[in-house]
């Protein structure tokens, strides 16, 4: 169980074009899920929370207009990188989280990631 | 920077051997997770400690949790070729609000198991 999927793996895109990225989960509902960016080598940084119905929250520094995050159902949110740049080249991760009777679960399940290159 | 740090960054050991891998943050945490990464692949849940417990154990692994020095470390007995990959602490946070309530990633330890 808890099986995060992400679409897709991998893309090549041109500088000025949109890219979107979808995250599943594919057997439970995801109240919230999270999107991270890691440079090669180096660890996860969180570049949003998303929960369902409502806009996403932003961490410092990432440009909400850049980064278009919509999370629409429990089992879907995509992330829309507008504009892309070389600059945006990246591996893109999202995971997902759920209720747990009262309680919100502390693991999270991560999707394989996206790895998005811009020329 | 919130982020955690992991030392070492990185480690190479032969099959067989036990691998100690440290992480330090610096707020007050609800528990601290451990995950590991293939080389670019997505991340897999290893263990979670809560602040109220001290040791843990799942299978080779072994986590201990010192809250009062804000550090865990992660201990792989008999290591095997397999566990090459990436390993990461990441620390929930005090606030059990759940639309804020995240994860902080620590720097991580890249381990290397030669056979």
């Amino acid at each position: 169980g808890a099986v995060v999927s992400q679409h897709p793996s991998r893309v090549i895109c041109k500088s000025g074009t949109s890219v979107k990225i979808e995250c599943r989960s594919l057997d439970f509902q995801a109240t919230t899920m999270f999107w991270y960016r890691q440079f090669p080598k180096q660890s996860l940084m969180l570049m949003a929370t998303s929960n369902e119905g409502s806009k996403a929250t932003y961490e410092q520094g990432v440009e909400k207009d850049k980064f278009l995050i919509n999370h629409a159902s429990l089992t879907l949110s995509t992330l829309t990188v507008t504009s892309a740049h070389p600059e945006d080249s990246s591996f893109y991760i999202c995971s997902a989280r759920w209720w747990e009777g009262l309680s919100i679960t502390d693991t999270q399940y991560f999707g394989p990631g996206t790895r998005l290159t811009v020329l | 920077s919130q982020q955690g740090e992991e030392d070492p960054q990185a480690l190479s050991i032969q099959e067989g051997e036990n691998a100690t891998m440290n992480c330090s943050y610096k707020t007050s945490i609800n528990n601290l997770q451990w995950y590991r990464q293939n080389s670019g692949r997505g991340l897999v849940h290893l263990i979670l400690i809560r602040s109220n417990e001290r040791e843990k154990h799942s299978g080779r692994l072994r986590v201990t949790l010192d809250t009062s020095k804000k550090s865990s470390s992660l201990l792989i007995t008999a290591s095997r070729a397999a566990d090459t990959a990436s390993y990461f602490c990441a620390t929930g946070g005090a606030k059990r609000s759940y639309n804020t309530d995240k994860l902080i990633f620590g720097t991580g330890t890249r381990l290397q198991v030669f056979p």
